[in-house]
């Protein structure tokens, strides 16, 4: 069946650091794929979206480009803000409508 | 904009005690999901509604049961709480198709004692 698979966390970054957050995937067929933000105490939002190869999802200053020869669709950042500090997950939705995420990653900032 | 509303935001039961879990949202949305999120487990679906009338499992059903009241509405319920189901519960809705993001409530914190 279809999974998301991302880096296990925590991440600690000092402010102004360039960011890598690692997620692949396993899709039959053309799925979307998603990134979204969960800041304390709050539901998820989405970050960016693409829906099909080579697109780049971008907002905020993060970036992820859909990559189907490596099934990846990893998060970027160049620099970093202490308001960064957040959990972040990725997503691909299926042809049933449902979304699959993986299972977050919890990114610390650092003034 | 209120988006997806959940109430309660909190609620403590006891072992064996019922509860309903509201959700509305105003976006027009046909489809709407309920899903509980543990430490390190991520999110997981327990229920969705593809489109009013319709309802089905997710991934983690068992002790929870839904009602797609409306279009605007879908419900969760516990029918007979149990310290398993302690968790943080999300409904989200999103617009017809595959390739369409989901739009979240901000939860609700649920303990079994």
């Amino acid at each position: 069946g279809n999974s998301v698979t991302q880096m296990e966390g925590p991440v600690t970054l000092s402010e102004e650091a360039f960011l890598t957050i690692n997620c692949t995937y396993t899709a039959t067929g053309y799925p979307s794929l998603f990134w979204y933000v969960q800041y304390p105490g709050e539901g998820l939002q989405l970050l960016l979206k693409a829906t099909k190869a080579d697109d780049k999802g971008s907002n905020k200053g993060f970036e992820a480009t859909y990559r189907k020869e490596t099934t990846s669709f990893h998060l970027e950042k160049g620099s970093v803000q202490v308001s960064d500090s957040a959990v972040y997950f990725c997503a691909l939705t299926d042809r049933d409508d449902k979304i699959i995420f993986g299972k977050g990653t919890r990114l610390h900032i650092l003034p | 904009n209120a988006g997806v509303t959940q109430t309660p935001k909190f609620q403590v039961l006891k072992t064996g005690q019922s509860m309903t879990l509201q959700c509305a949202q105003d976006m027009n949305h046909n489809s709407m999901y309920w899903y509980r999120q543990d430490p390190g487990m991520g999110l997981r679906l327990i229920y969705y509604s593809a489109s009013e009338g319709t309802t089905d499992k997710g991934e983690v059903p068992n002790g929870y049961n839904v009602s797609r009241l409306n279009k605007r509405e879908f419900s969760l319920r516990l029918e007979s709480a149990a310290p398993s189901q302690t968790s943080v519960y999300f409904c989200a809705s999103s617009s017809q198709g595959f390739n369409q993001p989901q739009h979240f409530g901000d939860g609700t914190r649920l303990s079994i004692l």
